[in-house]
């Protein structure tokens, strides 16, 4: 797949705001995704954005989408401690079958 | 139904074992996937069954081999593994054709290589 590339970990107070990264390569991408993960379980879709928008905001979550510079972000607000997961951007291109992940961010919340 | 649900949970076996993984999605969904996915590492894609076809198979050893009885199961039938193919081995499903990504995952079954 096509790389794409995340820092590794974030420790945020719970109710602060907290901002995971992510850049990526391929222009052509179609869809961005966060994905979550809870430990000893599967991925969840969180959010998702269109190549064409530049902001999409689904009650806590808020996805900025820089086309210009390949990146990608996910601010949560208000964290709590059930967003203690890791979080996976991921792209793809319409009709692929094929999703490249990013390496993931692990996001703990400190009480 | 929004579950992708996968047997065992947990799973345990020797290197001439012969086992395998299922999963089962009730959501209609008409492409189906494996993937592998190392502790704390992003899932790797191994196989894509669209419309009950094998459409992907990311050169994943003969020792892992895939089926796709009819649109709501998927199998991966394990024989001689080796230790190193230890992981987490998740399904998921999505609509098919036309595919946006919107991936549902199941909770994976935890594979041990002895």
């Amino acid at each position: 797949g096509e790389d794409v590339e995340q820092s590794l970990f974030l420790s945020v107070r719970e109710g602060d705001s907290s901002v995971i990264n992510c850049t990526y390569t391929d222009s052509s991408s179609t869809y961005l995704y966060w994905y979550k993960q809870e430990p000893g379980a599967g991925l969840q879709l969180l959010t998702y954005i269109f190549s064409n928008m530049d902001m999409k905001q689904d009650q806590r979550l808020t996805v900025l989408l820089n086309k210009k510079d390949k990146h990608l972000s996910l601010r949560i607000a208000d964290t709590q401690t059930g967003d203690s997961a890791i979080y996976f951007c991921a792209e793809t291109t319409y009709g692929n079958n094929r999703l490249a992940f990013g390496k993931g961010n692990q996001v703990v919340v400190i009480p | 139904d929004t579950e992708v649900t996968q047997t065992p949970k947990h799973l345990v076996m020797g290197m001439t074992n012969k086992k395998s993984l299922k999963c089962e999605q009730h959501m209609g969904h008409r492409a189906m996937y494996w993937y592998k996915q190392k502790a704390k590492k992003p899932p790797e894609l191994m196989f894509v069954y669209s419309y009950e076809k094998l459409s992907i198979n990311e050169s994943v050893p003969s020792r892992f081999s895939p089926e796709c009885p009819n649109s709501s199961l998927l199998n991966l039938h394990l024989h001689a593994l080796q230790p190193e193919d230890s992981a987490l081995y998740l399904c998921a499903s999505s609509q098919g054709r036309p595919n946006t990504g919107e991936l549902f995952f199941g909770e994976g079954s935890r594979l041990t290589v002895l």
